[in-house]
């Protein structure tokens, strides 16, 4: 069935240090890709998407190509920032209007 | 402004209650869903719904029951029949078909056991 692997977090940047968290994923068909953010005590927030293979989706900062070669939608940020810290999620699902395909999450903490 | 609206935020259940969270949405979406997130983990899908007056198992049904009876509404019951039901709740809802597939997240219920 589909799937979707994140790196384990937590993981630590000083501000402005540049920021990669790896998603990869296995998929019967062809979904869109999607990276959700959750702060504390809160619901999730889309934070950016690609619909098929090497769409880039850009959001704040942070970007994310859909690479069909690699089966891979790794999130990336310049220069991360005190207020990036949160959980991030990578997600999958089909047009159809079936359920999302979460990763486990990957928590980011910035030290100032 | 359009969104997804739940409540409570926070919820208390007493042993052999059963618990109905709201969810309610003004985005006109087709498709709504229910996750529960355990700490430390990704969501994982209870219920959905893509018509009214229907809607699907997930991956976690038992001890939940669900209705749709309006296009709006999608509440959530949390049945005495579900014995570790302390968990952080969400809604989402989406369009359905090419392009509308992006699920939209309310803010969430935590719901403790007494």
């Amino acid at each position: 069935g589909d799937s979707v692997t994140q790196m384990e977090g937590p993981v630590t940047l000083s501000e402005e240090a540049f920021l990669t968290i790896n998603c990869t994923y296995t998929a019967t068909g062809y979904p869109s890709l999607f990276w959700y953010v959750q702060y504390p005590g809160e619901g999730l927030q889309l934070l950016l998407k690609a619909t098929k293979a090497d769409d880039k989706g850009s959001n704040k900062g942070f970007e994310a190509t859909y690479r069909k070669e690699t089966t891979s939608f790794h999130l990336e940020k310049g220069s991360v920032q005190v207020s990036d810290s949160a959980v991030y999620f990578c997600a999958l699902t089909y047009n159809q209007g079936g359920k999302l395909i979460f990763g486990q999450g990957t928590e980011l903490s910035v030290k100032p | 402004d359009g969104g997804i609206t739940q409540s409570p935020k926070y919820l208390f259940r007493k042993e052999g209650q059963n618990v109905t969270l709201s969810c309610e949405q003004n985005l006109n979406h087709d498709a709504m869903y229910w996750y529960r997130q355990d700490p430390g983990q990704g969501l994982r899908l209870i219920y959905y719904s893509q018509i009214v007056n229907d809607f699907q198992k997930g991956d976690i049904a038992e001890g939940y029951s669900v209705s749709r009876e309006k296009k709006e509404s999608f509440p959530l019951t949390v049945t005495s029949a579900q014995k570790n039901p302390t968990a952080f709740y969400l809604c989402a809802s989406s369009g359905l078909g090419t392009g509308k597939e992006t699920q939209y997240f309310g803010p969430g219920t935590r719901l403790l056991v007494l």
